[in-house]
């Protein structure tokens, strides 16, 4: 019964290869996030989205993009990985815009 | 631009003794402030937030207007507590995250 899980755990690639990371929350919430964890501990948001908008942080570059096939789920695919990929990447969901973050257990991606 | 600061990338105390984890910000409006926790390869999970005015875990955090900051305390620091923390705003309808704060508590 976790609230959001994410699938793979863990995810060892190689540079080119194209990837999704799946993420699915089971509290209701509207919006849901993906967030990268790099090896200095700095989070930083991608994405954020709700039925009504997806909003892009500027700074991803476009190999990256969220797909939700519904409310309960944000997917992140990523093409032509590279070795700066290489994070921990978090989901993450909120009852609205405003409110507390619930997140996932992360993935952590290893770009070889 | 910077909206949430926390200059201590790295804080070491004894157990025991008293802690405090520094978060300042830069928002002209009226802030909502939280800090999160994450223990050593887990999720980050909800630690406080400043309009819940609560204790969790013997940690508190007032929200200092006049400073624009937020920091966390905890009079008598464990050895759970070991931990990366991260104070976070929303603005815009957005979470924005500081740098975060690893704390270690030396037994």
């Amino acid at each position: 019964d976790t609230a959001v899980s994410q699938t793979p755990k863990y995810l060892v690639t190689q540079m080119g290869n194209d990837k999704s990371i799946k993420c699915e929350q089971n509290l209701g919430h509207d919006t849901m996030y993906w967030y990268k964890q790099d090896s200095k501990k700095f989070l930083k948001i991608m994405f954020s989205y709700n039925n009504k908008e997806l909003i892009i942080n500027e700074t991803v570059p476009n190999r990256f993009s969220p797909k939700s096939p519904d409310k309960a789920h944000l997917n992140l695919h990523i093409n032509s990985l590279e070795l700066g990929d290489s994070a921990v990447y978090f989901c993450a969901s909120s009852q609205t815009n405003n409110s507390p973050l619930h997140f996932g257990n992360g993935t952590r991606l290893t770009v070889t | 631009a910077q909206r949430v600061t926390q200059p201590e990338k790295l804080l070491s105390v004894f157990k025991g003794a008293p802690v405090e984890l520094k978060c300042n910000y830069s928002y002209s409006g009226s802030p909502e402030l939280f800090w999160y926790v994450q223990y050593s390869r887990q999720r980050l999970q909800l630690l406080l937030r400043h309009i819940s005015r609560e204790s969790i875990k013997g940690f508190t955090a007032d929200l200092n207007k006049g400073e624009t900051s937020f920091h966390l305390k905890k009079p008598f620091a464990q050895e759970e507590d070991s931990a990366m923390y991260y104070c976070a705003l929303i603005y815009g309808n957005q979470f924005y995250f500081g740098t975060g704060t690893s704390l270690t508590v030396i037994p």
